[in-house]
């Protein structure tokens, strides 16, 4: 029979342009976000993070926007590169504990045009 | 700092037998993450392990699927009997994290498992 599986929201940018990618999280307790990117074939990998003591943090070409107020997440990406393809996962953490664990959302695809 | 390590990365077996997958965090890290990653579902977290004791096992599906980590360089996750919907990308994930921390987490590179 057909499968169906996750239906991916896909970000397609011309390389050169800024992207942004979005994620809405669910628990207003969370007090951490992180951005993953995952490349075919390979693991997730961590590319930034946030507190919730900000609203926003730089890296090298990217930059997080926390606003907890919408539960709102955003990874924007200066002069997207065709490396940049990939699917990106926003991730809240949670406590149980003394220990802590996130919780992923289902993921960006971001397609870089030539 | 070689990264966490998995093995096998790809693992093709028949309905019914025991699978094994192995993994070595990062050196120092304290806490260790199991996934699961399909098309249906996304990636789940199915136990995690603080301290090499488990913390929390509610994203085990069934009785078929047991970790252990018997020290704090090794954990298993042993599928037994394996069933095809068990098909998908497991992912072993290590951090270090203080009490109350929220430090974050570095993923191996997954192992492929094929259940025909």
């Amino acid at each position: 029979g057909e499968s169906v599986g996750l239906h991916l929201p896909t970000l397609s940018v011309q390389e050169g342009d800024n992207s942004i990618i979005n994620c809405a999280y669910s628990n207003s307790a969370s007090d951490y976000f992180i951005w993953y990117k995952q490349e075919s074939g390979k693991g997730p990998q961590f590319i930034i993070d946030i507190r919730s003591n900000m609203d926003k943090r730089q890296g090298q070409r990217v930059t997080v926007l926390l606003n907890k107020t919408v539960k709102h997440l955003s990874l924007q990406i200066a002069a997207t590169q065709p490396g940049d393809s990939a699917v990106y996962f926003c991730a809240e953490n949670s406590q149980t504990g003394t220990a802590s664990k996130l919780t992923f959302g289902t993921g960006t695809r971001l397609q870089v045009t030539l | 700092d070689a990264g966490v390590i998995q093995s096998p990365r790809h693992e093709v077996t028949e309905m019914g037998q025991e699978v094994t997958l192995r993994c070595k965090p990062i050196s120092g890290h304290n806490s260790l993450f199991w996934y699961r990653q399909t098309m249906m579902r996304g990636l789940e977290l199915l136990i995690y392990f603080n301290n090499n004791v488990p913390i929390d096992d509610s994203g085990m599906p069934e009785d078929r699927f047991s970790a252990k980590m018997p020290n704090a360089s090794f954990s298993t996750l042993k599928i037994q009997p394996s069933e095809p919907r068990d098909s998908a990308v497991y992912f072993c994930a290590s951090s270090y994290q203080l009490a109350g921390g929220r430090e974050t987490q570095y993923f191996g590179p997954g192992t492929r498992l094929l259940v025909l």
